[in-house]
């Protein structure tokens, strides 16, 4: 059973940093694409970033790009989202997704962590 | 970028009856489209990809068609646990992008 458990969510200013990371099992972890979908609270769902199997190619959505930065450790089988100058709308539940291996729709997604961005 | 337009916002639904939802793209997608439920407080989950091909144990009431811009995504008799948010999403080039959602209620 593929398990995606993300960690690292909290409170923090605006300009400051976290380190999201999700640990994933259940399935050959370095043959598959990875990312993050964000939810803002009440709001629909928007696609963050993705990450090759390898690592070699990143994606990364133009409200994030140049702040965060996706990486991945395949010999821990974990992603990871640094998040850098931290806005007030960078404000969402994140969730960890893994690619299918059909194609790149995302067919596993982690429960969730919480990033609030306030002062 | 291309824009995901789901319609419509809200539907209003008697339990056992079927619902058709729809996705507009700006741009012709190759069928790499997908849908997502999501219940309140959970996580989405995928229910079709490549358009029309249910994903590991979706229902068979839940079907999806549609190719270039138009898609659909039917849900035959509805049950009490198809009362949900459903999100379009094109994988087709990047960024990815979503629809706003429709959100399937009871009428």
């Amino acid at each position: 059973e593929v398990q995606l458990l993300e960690s690292g969510g909290g409170l923090e200013q605006p300009g400051g940093s976290l380190r999201l990371s999700c640990a994933a099992s259940g399935f050959t972890f370095s043959t598959y694409a990875m990312g993050w979908v964000r939810q803002a609270p009440g709001k629909g769902l928007e696609w963050v970033s993705t990450i090759s199997g390898s690592g070699a190619m990143t994606f990364y959505a133009d409200s994030v790009k140049g702040r965060f930065i996706v990486s991945r450790d395949n010999s821990k089988d974990t992603v990871y989202l640094q998040m850098n100058s931290l806005r007030a709308d960078d404000t969402a539940v994140y969730y960890c997704v893994k690619s299918s291996e059909a194609d790149y729709s995302f067919d596993s997604w982690g429960q969730g962590t919480l990033v609030t961005v306030s002062s | 970028e291309i824009v995901m337009t789901q319609s419509p916002a809200t539907l209003s639904v008697s339990p056992g009856e079927s619902a058709t939802l729809s996705c507009r793209a700006s741009q012709r997608l190759t069928s790499n489209l997908a849908w997502y439920q999501q219940k309140p407080g959970q996580a989405p989950r995928l229910l079709i990809y490549g358009a029309f091909t249910r994903a590991t144990g979706v229902p068979a009431r839940f079907s999806g068609s549609g190719s270039g811009t138009e898609f659909t995504l039917t849900i035959s008799s509805l049950q009490s646990e198809d009362f949900a948010v459903y999100y379009c999403q094109q994988y087709n080039d990047w960024p990815r992008t979503f629809g706003q959602g429709t959100k399937v209620e009871i009428k």
